[in-house]
């Protein structure tokens, strides 16, 4: 089974700050790495899927890059609204959720 | 616009049943495999079945495998997840999702808890 490590599992920005999340596989995923955003009592919702492409009407502000075993989202300019826990989702194999990094406001 | 709706949950005891349901709308539902994700309190995702288009292919993660079963009916745009014997460690929200590139639209979910 692939194993999803992300790091850091709680990260504090200010707003305007750019952001970066970090995903670690176990094995090669091929780019088949999904972002997910999930505010406090919502469903997960996409943001980005095979590694760099924007989901329908997710602001240009998210974007991903990645290869191998290590992926990256990137938020440019962090906004209010951007407070929620971020996962990762590889689908190389079955699917694997990472556990996760909790992004509040600094 | 995509629209999911699960239903079905609630509290059940330890080895019992439960089946649960998701109406699509929005999308042409039989072109598109459909998942079941699930979310146990304070914890992450955990992918818990996939079924194809015409429901002839399912997929189960070992964790579910052989106690729950996923299908569709095409007419009537639905998804289900019938849980056997379920255990205290099943307690989660369940989410039903829609699989294009990738799993790119998820319902609100519905809460399954298992307890005596």
């Amino acid at each position: 089974d692939i194993q999803m490590t992300q790091s850091p599992s709680f990260l504090s920005a200010s707003v305007g700050e750019r952001v970066t999340l970090s995903c670690k596989a176990s094995q090669n995923i091929n780019k088949y790495l999904d972002w997910y955003q999930q505010k406090l009592g919502e469903a997960p919702k996409l943001l980005i899927y095979n590694t760099n492409n924007l989901h329908t009407g997710i602001p240009s502000r998210f974007s991903g890059s990645g290869s191998g075993t290590d992926y990256t989202l990137t938020i440019s300019s962090l906004q209010p609204e951007d407070v929620a826990t971020y996962f990762c989702l590889q689908r190389n194999s079955w699917y694997t959720f990472g556990a996760g990094t909790k992004l509040e406001l600094k | 616009e995509v629209q999911l709706v699960e239903s079905g949950g609630g509290l059940v005891q330890p080895g019992r049943s439960l089946k649960l349901s998701c109406a699509a709308s929005g999308f042409t539902f039989s072109n598109y495999y459909m998942a079941w994700v699930r979310q146990a309190p304070k914890k992450g995702l955990e992918w818990v079945a996939t079924i194809s288009t015409s429901g002839s292919r399912t997929y189960y993660p070992d964790s579910v495998k052989g106690r729950f079963t996923i299908s569709r009916d095409n007419a009537k745009s639905s998804l289900y997840l019938q849980m056997n014997s379920l255990k205290s460690e099943d307690t989660a929200t369940y989410y039903c999702a829609r699989r294009a590139a990738s799993l790119d639209y998820w319902g609100q979910g519905v809460m399954v808890t298992v307890s005596s």
